[in-house]
């Protein structure tokens, strides 16, 4: 079974370019979560999908970010326009029903790097 | 949320049985501890979750004294493949498992030949 998959593995950009990030979770999975870790800090949550919509979005940090999960399967983090404290590794996790309580799938990571 | 305190580096050697304990004093009644591991340049792998007293997987082996304002994560006889960030979490358990986690900061653990 394949598992999370995240793209691209890296990006570099400058402030105030576009970057956007996709996730495909485990095929199945109706939960999708977001998370990211900036320099020197915790791995923070962002917001958590259950198929196409919304159920928490508590963690994003301003309306520079944008997700979006269109049919219930991948999903986009789009940071439009970058800026520096942007810079971090984006996690992107899912969970289906078979899933062991608080046991979510990771994928590798994106490591953003605004410059 | 209750807050959980981990050690932040542990050294131990191949063949050994390690343990990391993780203290959370503010633990809810309803809530699950739960530890991930993360290797670099990869993304946190759950390892284990229980309630109270003893789990016990192929992986490890979760201890949870009945107070549960401590656990205890045993992982016998580590191999240099099992240095990671090892994370204690704990948290509620919702409708099923569609719930955020929140991760401090882990304990480095390093495995020496």
């Amino acid at each position: 079974e394949a598992g999370v998959t995240q793209f691209p593995s890296h990006s570099v950009i400058e402030k105030g370019q576009t970057v956007t990030l996709r996730c495909d979770p485990i095929s199945g999975h109706d939960n999708l979560y977001w998370y990211r870790r900036v320099m020197g800090k915790e791995i923070k949550f962002l917001l958590h999908f259950v198929k196409e919509s919304k159920q928490d979005e508590s963690g994003m940090p301003n309306n520079r970010f944008l997700a979006e999960r269109t049919g219930g399967t991948y999903s986009t983090l789009k940071v439009q326009p970058a800026e520096l404290e942007d810079s971090g590794v984006y996690f992107c996790a899912s969970s289906g029903a078979m899933s062991s309580y608080n046991e979510q799938f990771f994928g590798p990571g994106t490591r953003l790097t605004v410059l | 949320l209750a807050k959980t305190t981990q050690p932040i580096s542990m050294d131990s050697y191949e063949g050994q049985e390690v343990n990391i304990t993780c203290s959370h004093n503010n633990i809810a009644t309803n809530d699950y501890i739960t530890w991930y591991q993360q290797f670099p340049s990869q993304g946190p792998r759950f390892i284990i979750q229980g309630y109270k007293t003893k789990v016990t997987n192929e992986v490890a082996s979760l201890f949870i004294p009945a107070d549960r304002k401590s656990s205890t994560l045993s992982l016998p006889r580590v191999s240099l493949s099992d240095t990671a960030v090892y994370y204690c979490l704990v948290g509620a358990i919702s409708s099923g498992s569609a719930r955020q986690l929140t991760f401090g900061s882990g304990t480095q653990l390093t495995v020496l030949p």
